[in-house]
C-alpha cells in the first residue's frame, strides 16, 4: 500500500511562476490537509478538506488554493510564487476529523525553493 | 489565541529516561496527539490522549491532565534512533489540529 504520496520531491521555482504540488492517498480517508513547515515553527495549516467536494482555509491560506474533486487527490496551487513561500510542504490525510480518527498520515513532503 | 508550548531542545543519554512536556491553551479540547519526526522526514503518529491519565505503549508513554492543560511524553530505555523532534498537537473545538513547534531530542552515547 502506497499510503500517501507527494510530487515533486523538491523544486526550485522562479518568483512569479505558478506551480501545483500533487498529493494522492489510497487509504480512502475522508479528510486531507496541506501544511507548511518552516525552521523553528510548528506545522502550519494552509488548507484542508473534510470530505471530497469541500475545502476550507487554515491558518496561512493566502497565496495558495486547493481543490478536492475526488477522495484520493488534493492538489495545492501557488498562483504566483513569492520567496516567503520557500518551505517544506506536507500533505496529510485522516480517516475523519473527530477524536482519534484525526490521526494524520503524512506524505514524504515537497521541498520548495522560490528564488 | 491558541498556544502550544514545548521546550525547543533536550539532551539525554542512551539507556536513560526523558520526559518531554507540553502545555496548551486552546479554544476547546478534543484530544492531544504526539508525533515523532526524524530529520528530513515526515511526522509519524505516536499517541493520542483524550482522557486524563497515562497511556503506555512499549517504551513510550503519554500523560494528560486536562485541568492543567498539560501533557508529557515519556521515553524509556533511550536508543540512538530516538533522536528526533517530538511534536505535540491539540485538536480544538473546530476539530483543527494546533501544533507545537516541536522538541528536538538529542541522544548521546
Amino acid at each position: 500500500t502506497a499510503g500517501i504520496t507527494q510530487a515533486p520531491t523538491s523544486q526550485i521555482l522562479a518568483a512569479g511562476r505558478s506551480m501545483t504540488l500533487r498529493c494522492t492517498q489510497d487509504m480512502r480517508h475522508n479528510a486531507m490537509y496541506w501544511y507548511r513547515q518552516d525552521l523553528g515553527l510548528g506545522l502550519r495549516l494552509i488548507h484542508y478538506s473534510n470530505t471530497a467536494g469541500t475545502t476550507g482555509k487554515g491558518e496561512v491560506p493566502d497565496g495558495y488554493s486547493v481543490s478536492r474533486a475526488n477522495t484520493d487527490d488534493f492538489p495545492l496551487t501557488l498562483a504566483s510564487a513569492v520567496p516567503s513561500q520557500t518551505s517544506v510542504y506536507f500533505c496529510a490525510s485522516s480517516l475523519d476529523t473527530s477524536g482519534s480518527y484525526n490521526e494524520q498520515f503524512f506524505g514524504p513532503g515537497t521541498r520548495l525553493t522560490v528564488l | 489565541g491558541q498556544n502550544i508550548d514545548q521546550p525547543t531542545e533536550m539532551t539525554a543519554t542512551e539507556g536513560a529516561i526523558v520526559q518531554i512536556n507540553c502545555t496548551y491553551q486552546t479554544s476547546g479540547f478534543n484530544g492531544l496527539f504526539w508525533y515523532q519526526q526524524h530529520a528530513g522526514e515526515a511526522p509519524t503518529f505516536l499517541s493520542y490522549n483524550v482522557l486524563d491519565g497515562l497511556e503506555e505503549k512499549g517504551r513510550f508513554s503519554s500523560f494528560l491532565s486536562r485541568s492543567k492543560g498539560y501533557s508529557y511524553l515519556l521515553l524509556k530505555e533511550l536508543q540512538m534512533k530516538d533522536s528526533a523532534s517530538y511534536l505535540c498537537a491539540v485538536l480544538d473545538s473546530n476539530y483543527q489540529l494546533i501544533w507545537g513547534a516541536g522538541t528536538k531530542l538529542i541522544i548521546k552515547p
